[in-house]
């Protein structure tokens, strides 16, 4: 069992569009949770961070963190056909010796 | 602060060959990690360093695998006698070391082994 586990997708939305995408993981000692974008033939940027419980928000963006059900979530409001990339979710125990990445989800916007 | 910067971008090389890459890291970063990304899969560790110090290494590399960071800035991933399933994206990336990390990446290499 991989440790942490997102859907492949792709998933194809129209603009404007809520998207919900999400990761489940089985190591309940990590601590800090990410999301990156990727573009194709680029590296992973990082888009949002987070290290408790609860619901962060930036801008279109919003990450939600269920420690208890060991359950993440990205959410974009108002999505763009310039959001269309693979999204990455990310997590590390406290010592960030290493970070355990999903195999990601390749997200369209179509115009 | 210019980014992460690597080297090549990419790389062909046949079979049983060696090859290296280069890392640069943002400036004062002292954690630095590698990682490899196959096509639709996400990055899978290879090793991190805090400054020259390599204190994570995956148990998946085997020993055809090498990576060093003499000073604690750059480093350099080797490859001896590469394999096709060597075949991947190479993705370097560092943090700051103050605390909550976060990983900034350089655009990585990709590794072409026919």
């Amino acid at each position: 069992q991989k440790e942490v586990e997102q859907d492949p997708g792709p998933l194809s939305v129209p603009e404007g569009a809520i998207v919900s995408l999400n990761c489940t993981y089985s190591n309940s000692a990590f601590q800090y949770f990410m999301w990156y974008r990727q573009y194709s033939r680029k590296g992973p940027e990082l888009l949002m961070y987070t290290y408790s419980s609860g619901n962060k928000e930036d801008g279109r963006f919003t990450a939600q963190v269920d420690k208890s059900s060991k359950y993440i979530s990205l959410f974009i409001r108002d999505s763009q056909p310039s959001d269309s990339a693979t999204y990455l979710c990310a997590m590390s125990e406290y010592n960030f010796n290493k970070f355990y990445f999903g195999s990601g989800t390749k997200l369209n916007v179509k115009p | 602060d210019t980014g992460v910067s690597q080297d090549p971008r990419h790389k062909i090389t046949k079979r049983g060959q060696n090859v290296t890459f280069r890392c640069d890291p943002i400036s004062e970063h002292n954690r630095l990690y590698w990682y490899r990304q196959t096509l639709g899969q996400g990055p899978e560790f290879l090793t991190y360093f805090q400054n020259e110090a390599q204190l994570e290494k995956s148990r998946l590399l085997s020993d055809r695998f090498s990576a060093e960071r003499p000073k604690g800035s750059f480093s350099t991933l080797e490859i001896q006698r590469t394999e096709q399933g060597d075949s991947a994206m190479y993705l370097c990336a560092s943090s700051p070391g103050t605390g909550e990390e976060k990983l900034f990446f350089g655009s990585g290499t990709q590794l072409s082994v026919l």
